[in-house]
């Protein structure tokens, strides 16, 4: 599976867009990009998936480069309980990775009022 | 509700006691999976299982176990040769499709405290 690298902590404050970006230069061309999100106490939740370009859903948007070494996390105008741990990951679509995601230490995000 | 559960949120046992951390889901998922979190740190696996009556070491299965008699419920024990075992355990499980793009869907959690 392919390491992620991402900021260890961000800090902003209340109504601002924040951008976290995640490099993963050893991406494969079968890898898929994954975020979850984890606050305090709790179990990490799904956020968002892409594979190229840019996705969007109601919570966060993804921005993939052409070359896909990296990726931005996009949180637009972020409140107080945004603050959280946003994890990273790559992981084939095919091909069997079960039980062998890869969880690093992850981008503490604090909002400030 | 569809959802997965982990009882109880908090145990306290004394060194040396084994001590069974409870995961149960009505997702209808094949797959689940048992992580460890120390403080300041990212996940790391301990077990996982594909299906019922199977289930695979994950990075640090060493002083655990766990069993999958039930599709919905994947029961982990600590027992008393995990030398540091106070952490927050998570329960994760999943669609089976063996795809890197599964989601995992993650319990609340229990904070084990070893005195």
């Amino acid at each position: 599976l392919a390491k992620t690298t991402q900021p260890i902590s961000m800090d902003s404050y209340e109504g601002q867009e924040v951008n976290i970006t995640c490099s993963h230069n050893n991406i494969a061309t079968n890898d898929y990009i994954t975020w979850y999100q984890q606050f305090p106490s709790q179990g990490p939740r799904f956020i968002i998936q892409g594979y190229k370009t840019k996705v969007t859903n109601e919570v966060a948007s993804l921005f993939i480069p052409a070359d896909r070494k990296s990726s931005t996390l996009s949180l637009p105008r972020v409140s107080l309980s945004d603050t959280a741990v946003y994890y990273c990951l790559v992981a084939p679509h095919r091909g069997s990775t079960l039980g062998r995601l890869y969880f690093g230490r992850g981008t503490q995000l604090t909002v400030w009022p | 509700d569809g959802g997965i559960t982990q009882s109880p949120k908090y145990l306290f046992r004394k060194e040396g006691q084994n001590v069974t951390l409870s995961c149960e889901q009505n997702l209808n998922h094949d797959a689940m999976y048992w992580y460890r979190q120390d403080p300041g740190q990212g996940l790391r696996l301990i077990y996982y299982s594909q299906i019922v009556n199977d289930f695979q070491k994950g990075d640090i299965a060493e002083g655990y176990s766990v069993s999958r008699e039930k599709k919905e419920s994947f029961p982990l024990t600590v027992t008393s040769a995990q030398k540091n075992p106070t952490a927050f355990y998570l329960c994760a499980s999943s669609f089976a499709t063996g795809q890197g793009t599964d989601t995992q869907y993650f319990g609340p959690g229990t904070r084990l405290t070893v005195l």
